[in-house]
């Protein structure tokens, strides 16, 4: 069965702290994604990655960095947490083969609160 | 740039009801169309999708008819369940090799089915 795990389901942060938010997937997929999930808003996309070491900003990039070293594992860094980025993460994947399905593989995300 | 706006929401219905959720779509070129459905406490999964015009996406009772005309996909079901009360989004995708799979989504809509 095709699995995306998110290190923690809830973290409580204080604001300026360094917050990390791993992701491993175990499908051997090219792309990874981190999205954020807020009422009334949606999923905007933070970040993707389409390769080791490859990425590229999306929509809301700002106060954000990433990370992957391996192909299974995607991080999402929060330099210094504020409390605007009090938020529901969404780690997601999917395949590189054509044509693109478009069905991402999605993680039970995690809640971040910042103080 | 490329957009999805949904229905507001929530939406509270009674068991046997019938279920319209509406989606709208702004996008350059030709994208395919997604619903993706959040259970409580879970990530998102594939709910059907739809890649050209005049495809209609189907699983588990629920529908959608991608229409270029209208550049709607609403999501329909015709009797719904307890067990489909969740949050739904409409998302879209971009085909390109330079899309990486990646999606927009719209806002989300919360659906609550009463017995």
């Amino acid at each position: 069965d095709v699995k995306v795990t998110q290190s923690s389901r809830y973290l409580v942060k204080r604001t300026g702290e360094k917050v990390f938010l791993e992701c491993v997937q175990d499908m051997d997929h090219e792309n990874m994604f981190w999205y954020r999930q807020d009422p009334g808003l949606g999923l905007r996309l933070i970040y993707f990655s389409y390769d080791v070491k490859m990425k590229e900003k999306g929509d809301i990039p700002e106060g954000y960095s990433v990370s992957r070293e391996k192909k299974e594992r995607f991080s999402l860094i929060l330099e210094s947490a504020s409390t605007n980025q009090t938020s529901m993460y969404l780690c997601a994947s999917t395949p590189s083969g054509r044509p693109l399905t478009g069905e991402l593989f999605f993680g039970e995300g995690s809640r971040l609160t910042v103080l | 740039g490329n957009s999805v706006t949904q229905m507001e929401g929530p939406v509270t219905l009674s068991e046997e009801a019938f279920l319209t959720i509406n989606c709208t779509y702004t996008a350059t070129g030709y994208p395919s169309l997604f619903w993706y459905v959040q259970y409580p406490g879970e990530g998102l999964q594939l709910l059907l999708k739809a890649t050209k015009a005049d495809d209609k996406g189907s699983n588990k009772g629920f529908e959608a008819t991608y229409r270029k005309e209208t550049t709607s996909f609403h999501l329909e079901k015709g009797s719904v369940q307890v067990s489909d009360s969740a949050v739904y989004f409409c998302a879209l995708g971009m085909g390109g090799g330079t899309s990486y799979g990646k999606l927009t989504f719209g806002q989300g809509t919360i659906l609550t089915v009463h017995p």
